[in-house]
C-alpha cells in the first residue's frame, strides 16, 4: 500500500530558526513523484517542488531546501532563517494513487514566531 | 504554473438544499481532475476522480448519489452535494492534471462549505 508519514504535527519556533520538516513514504512503484504544498490560513494548496524517483539530488531554492534520501525513503525539507511568512501548513504527498491521484500525508503546521 | 479556478470560495446553505461548486482549468486542458475533502486539522481525501466524458470513479466510502460530479468538458468538472446535511461542511478542494499520471497537479482555491 502507498503511505506518507509525516510524524510530525505541530512544529514551533523562533524567528530566524532552521527548521527541517520530515517525510516518510511508502511505495511498491519503481517510478513515482514526491510533493510538497503548502497550505496558508486562507486555504489554498501552494505547490513547491515535484521530485521523481530517480533524481536524488537535493535541491535548493532560496530558503528552501529539500532532501530526498531513496535508501530511506524520506524527502524532508528544510526551512532556512524562519520567517513568519511561512506559517502555514505543510503537506507531503506521493503519487501513484489508483486514479493517478496524489497521496497526502497528515501535514505539519508550522508556527514561526516573532 | 497552469491555473485552477474553483468557486465558490465560501458557501452557507440550509439542510436539505443542494450546492454546486465548480472547478475550471483556465489556461490548460485537464481531461483528469480529482475531488478531495479536507475536514479540520486533517488531511486531503481523495473522494472522487473525474474524468471528462465518462462517469466519475468515487473512493470507497463516498456516496456516489450524495456528491454528484459531473465533468463536461476538458476545462470544466463540478461537484453537486446534494441534500446537504451538517455533517457535509468541510473544505473542498479540486485538482487538474496537465498530462498524464505523475505530472504535477494544480489545485483550485478550495471551498468551505458550511450547512446550517
Amino acid at each position: 500500500a502507498q503511505k506518507v508519514t509525516q510524524a510530525q504535527t505541530e512544529i514551533s519556533v523562533v524567528e530566524k530558526e532552521d527548521v527541517t520538516l520530515d517525510c516518510v513514504y511508502e511505495t511498491r512503484d519503481t517510478t513515482y513523484y514526491l510533493f510538497w504544498y503548502k497550505q496558508p490560513p486562507s486555504g489554498e494548496l501552494v505547490f513547491l517542488i515535484r521530485r521523481n524517483s530517480f533524481d536524488e539530488q537535493n535541491e535548493i531554492s532560496g530558503r528552501y531546501s529539500w532532501n530526498f534520501q531513496k535508501s530511506t525513503s524520506s524527502f524532508n525539507f528544510t526551512i532556512t532563517a524562519s520567517q513568519v511568512v511561512d506559517s502555514a501548513v505543510y503537506f507531503c504527498a506521493l503519487s501513484g494513487g489508483s486514479q493517478g491521484n496524489l497521496i497526502f500525508g497528515k501535514g505539519t503546521k508550522l508556527s514561526v514566531k516573532p | 504554473g497552469a491555473v485552477v479556478s474553483q468557486h465558490p470560495s465560501w458557501v452557507i446553505c440550509k439542510s436539505g438544499t443542494s450546492v454546486k461548486i465548480e472547478c475550471r482549468s483556465l489556461d490548460f486542458q485537464a481531461t483528469t481532475m480529482f475531488w478531495y475533502r479536507q475536514f479540520p486539522k486533517q488531511s486531503l481525501m481523495l473522494m472522487a476522480t473525474s474524468n471528462e466524458g465518462s462517469k466519475a470513479t468515487y473512493e470507497q466510502g463516498v456516496e456516489k448519489d450524495k456528491f454528484l460530479i459531473n465533468h463536461a468538458s476538458l476545462t470544466l468538472s463540478t461537484l453537486t452535494v446534494t441534500s446537504a446535511h451538517p455533517e457535509d461542511s468541510s473544505f473542498y478542494i479540486c485538482s487538474a492534471r496537465r498530462g498524464g499520471t505523475n505530472t504535477e497537479a494544480f489545485f483550485g482555491q478550495g471551498t468551505r462549505l458550511t450547512v446550517v
